[in-house]
């Protein structure tokens, strides 16, 4: 499978804990976006990259979030000290950077359950 | 701030029959909009867009500018058409879409 690739698939922990989770994007995409998604809404947008410089974070990316891609190529999410209210599905897509809107291809998503 | 809204969470149509998902925006740029579909336990992915004036799989979506709308439309809906719609607003900058809230479509056999 070429297309964006996102680990774990699931991840169940204790409210507290701390998690990462992985996004691989398309190998000659420059941008790498993360969403979250909770039951019954769209995505929501939460940070995205261009190459390896984080360009812009939505204010629903509270202090305990933080993202990297350090290479500009895959990425990385990780939640500190989760809350139930942390319990969604985090999505990732990459697209390549153009003057118009390029599409955005997404992966599968990860499932978090904060218990 | 931009928004998008999809009035209706669930729209259910019987094989053949015509169906239009209804999609407005609010956004004070220029927009660039979208339509993407979910499958079962498929990912997301894009269905078409309004600046590429096409149709895929049968479907259209004309934006109004006027109206601030950007409604999804098939003339005979077909089985396979079942999933989860998402309107989403990109901006010009390329930083981000504002998605729906969705409405899940069923095609009735």
């Amino acid at each position: 499978d070429t297309g964006v690739s996102q680990n774990p698939r699931h991840k169940i922990t204790k409210r507290g804990q701390n998690v990462t989770f992985r996004c691989d994007p398309i190998s000659e995409h420059n941008r790498l976006y993360w969403y979250r998604q909770t039951l019954g809404q769209g995505p929501e947008f939460l940070t995205y990259f261009q190459n390896e410089a984080q360009l812009e974070k939505s204010r629903l990316l509270s202090d305990r979030f933080s993202a990297e891609r350090p290479k500009g190529s895959f990425s990385t999410l990780e939640i500190q000290r989760t809350e139930q209210g942390d319990s969604a599905m985090y999505l990732c897509a990459s697209s390549l950077s153009g003057f118009f809107y390029a599409e955005a291809f997404f992966g599968q998503g990860t499932r978090l359950t904060v218990v | 701030a931009q928004r998008v809204t999809q009035p209706e969470k669930l729209l259910s149509v019987f094989k053949g029959a015509p169906v239009e998902l209804k999609c407005n925006y609010s956004y004070s740029g220029s927009p660039e909009l979208f339509w993407y579909v979910q499958y079962s336990r498929q990912r997301l992915q894009l269905l078409l867009r309004h600046i590429s004036r096409e149709s895929i799989k049968g479907f259209t979506a004309d934006l109004n500018k006027g109206e601030t709308s950007f409604h999804l439309k098939k003339p005979f809906a077909q089985e396979e058409d079942s999933a989860m719609y998402y309107c989403a607003l990109g901006e010009t900058s390329g930083s981000r879409l504002t998605f729906g809230e969705g409405t899940q479509l069923t095609v009735n056999p």
